[in-house]
Parts: C-alpha cells; sequence; structure tokens
C-alpha cells in the first residue's frame, strides 16, 4: 500500500536534547512537509521541500532542522533551542514540485512529542 | 498574513441537525480545500473549489466558495456520529507548493 509512514507514535524529550521525527513516503511525491499542531491553532508549516537536497522554512521553523537527502524520506530534528516542543507533528506529502492545481496533500499519521 | 481564519472553534449538536464552518480571508483565494481529521487521526483530503460561486456536493457534504473567492462554507445536513472531527480549510499560494490551513473546527455529534 501507498502512503507516508511516520514514527515513532509517541516520543519524549529530555531537556536539552535533540530528538528526530522520521517520515517515509512511497508515493513518488516530490513534494514533502512538516507541520505542527496545537490544539485550537490548526496546523502550522515548519519546513517545506519541493525537491532532493533543497528546504525552505516555513512559518514556525526556529528550532527545528530537516533534511532531505532522498526523495522518499523527510526527516524533522526538533533541537533544544525550540523551548515548547509539546505537540502532535504531522508530515505530508504532494505530488508535484511544479504548482497543479489540483494539488493536495496527503498525510502521515502523525508523532506525538512531548517534554519529560 | 498568509492565513485563513475559520468559524466557529467548537459546535456541538445532536445526531440529526445541520451544521456549518466558515473560512474567510482578507485576501482573495486562488482555491479553497477542505480537509477532515478524525480524533486521533490525520487529515484527510474532501475537496477542492476553484470557480467563484462554485457549489459541489459529496452526499449529505456541501461545499461552497464565495463570488468574490475570499470565502468558503461546508454545510452538513442531519448530522450523523460518523461527522465526528475536526474540519479545516487551507488555501493553497499559486505557484508554490504551500499550503496555509485555518483553526479548524472541531464537530461533536451527540446521539
Amino acid at each position: 500500500d501507498g502512503g507516508i509512514t511516520q514514527s515513532p507514535k509517541y516520543l519524549f524529550r529530555k531537556e536539552g536534547q535533540n530528538v528526530t521525527l522520521s517520515c517515509e513516503q512511497n508515493l513518488n511525491h516530490d513534494a514533502m512537509y512538516w507541520y505542527r499542531q496545537d490544539p485550537g491553532q490548526g496546523l502550522r508549516l515548519i519546513y517545506y521541500s519541493q525537491i532532493v537536497n533543497d528546504f525552505q522554512k516555513g512559518d514556525i521553523a526556529e528550532g527545528y532542522s530537516v533534511s532531505r537527502e532522498k526523495k522518499e524520506s523527510f526527516p524533522l530534528t526538533v533541537t533544544s533551542a525550540q523551548k515548547n516542543p509539546t505537540a502532535f507533528y504531522l508530515c505530508a506529502s504532494s505530488v508535484s514540485l511544479r504548482w497543479v492545481e489540483d494539488e493536495k496533500l496527503f498525510f502521515g499519521s502523525g508523532t506525538q512529542l512531548s517534554v519529560l | 498574513g498568509q492565513q485563513v481564519m475559520q468559524i466557529p472553534q467548537y459546535q456541538h449538536v445532536q445526531e440529526g441537525e445541520d451544521f456549518t464552518t466558515y473560512c474567510n480571508s482578507s485576501t482573495t483565494l486562488s482555491n479553497i480545500q477542505w480537509y477532515k481529521q478524525r480524533p486521533g487521526g490525520h487529515p484527510v483530503f474532501l475537496i477542492q473549489l476553484v470557480k467563484s460561486g462554485e457549489v459541489k456536493k459529496q452526499k449529505r457534504l456541501t461545499f461552497q466558495f464565495g463570488e468574490a473567492k475570499k470565502n468558503s462554507s461546508l454545510h452538513i445536513t442531519a448530522t450523523q456520529t460518523t461527522d465526528v472531527g475536526t474540519y479545516f480549510c487551507a488555501r493553497t499560494v499559486p505557484n508554490f507548493n504551500k499550503f496555509y490551513f485555518g483553526s479548524g473546527t472541531k464537530l461533536n455529534v451527540k446521539p
């Protein structure tokens, strides 16, 4: 089955620790995204990537880092600089790096990150 | 900025009642998309509206795009418990693969 796999489902971070959230897709999509979801605030864009070895900051990139070494993979690192990391993190993908009118997002099942 | 405003934040209805959520923008939108997130789940794409005044239906769900392309609505007729979840609208940015989401409307349906 094609889809997006996020792991782990739950993650706990200690003070001063960096943690990495995994996102893998087998949909052959060019574009991948990371969103943060807090209660009552909808989804906010952290980073996105339209092609391998290239990515751009979203609206709330501070304290986060990403890499896109392979088309299928877009891991997100939550660094110790992110002072309020507790949230639900969603990875998503869309078909093309070139804008297509009927482009839509496919989401993974998410990772709940909590601070110990 | 690029966000869209969505109201209400919460809606509690009795099963069989209707439900509507609204999405508003201060700028003209190229299109609007709607997603549904079940409790504990992830957002799933429902529909996209592109044309001014467009109306689309999916069974009991009716989606509208305003004439000025600055607002949109999702109406559910005769809600069922399976409609429970959070409904998000999202705007897209032309020429870039960027999607901006509203804050969502959380729907609870009492049986």
